[in-house]
């Protein structure tokens, strides 16, 4: 157990729906990653908050959106659902930025499926 | 930007070594982490090497040649549960902590 945790376990909902998915970090850490993980594919880096702001942005698409609130706990908002956006999507932490080994631990993901 | 390469799939025996080889190509390097993910689970951190040289832990050993762009994750008297996805992922120098990860290489451990 990474002490990350993420709500839903599965979701399963329909094209053009909007989801919304949480993710609290270990005690203590400040940074908060969003990954997306299609099938047979690798880890897609979408957004990173770090204490409330956005920090960094990778490939996320403008239907998505995330927000990092101040009990340090985050949302990820996924809107007008297509069915390939199907997939896992994992919630990392980590205690600051770039210094040091600074590791992410992931939490268990929420499986999402849009039919 | 960054490109990661490893190999797609991998079979070795149980209590045998194996390799896996990770080559990278970024635009600024701040560090290389291997995970290990059992299908549909959680990444679970490995490794982290980020100057050269052989990190040792355990059964499992991590190598970097920054001049390279290579790494390796070596495992040792494998068992079964070593059955599972192998990520390397790369840290970019922006100082924001990024991994990117490349599509990882699947051991299967057979008997």
């Amino acid at each position: 157990d990474s002490g990350v945790t993420q709500t839903p376990k599965h979701l399963i909902t329909a094209t053009g729906q909007r989801v919304t998915l949480r993710c609290s970090p270990r005690s203590g850490d400040l940074s908060v990653y969003w990954y997306q993980q299609s099938l047979d594919q690798g880890l897609q880096f979408l957004i990173q908050y770090y204490n409330g702001e956005e920090r960094a942005k990778g490939n996320i698409l403008e239907r998505f959106s995330a927000q990092q609130f101040p009990d340090l706990h985050s949302e990820l908002n996924l809107s007008s659902l297509e069915l390939g956006d199907s997939a896992l999507y994992f919630c990392a932490s980590s205690p600051q930025l770039g210094t040091g080994i600074n590791t992410q631990y992931f939490g268990p993901g929420t499986r999402l499926t849009v039919l | 930007g960054q490109n990661i390469d490893q190999p797609t799939e991998m079979t070795a025996t149980e209590g045998a070594i194996v390799q896996i080889n990770c080559t990278y190509q970024t635009s600024g390097f701040n560090g290389l982490f291997w995970y290990q993910q059992h299908a549909g689970e959680a990444p679970t951190f490995l490794s982290y090497n980020v100057l050269d040289g052989l990190e040792e832990k355990g059964r499992f050993s991590s190598f970097l040649s920054r001049s390279k762009g290579y790494s390796y994750l070596l495992l040792k008297e494998l068992q079964m549960k070593d059955s599972a996805s192998y990520l390397c992922a790369v840290r970019d120098l922006t100082g924001a902590n990024n991994l990117f990860f490349g599509t990882g290489t699947r051991l299967t451990v057979i008997p």
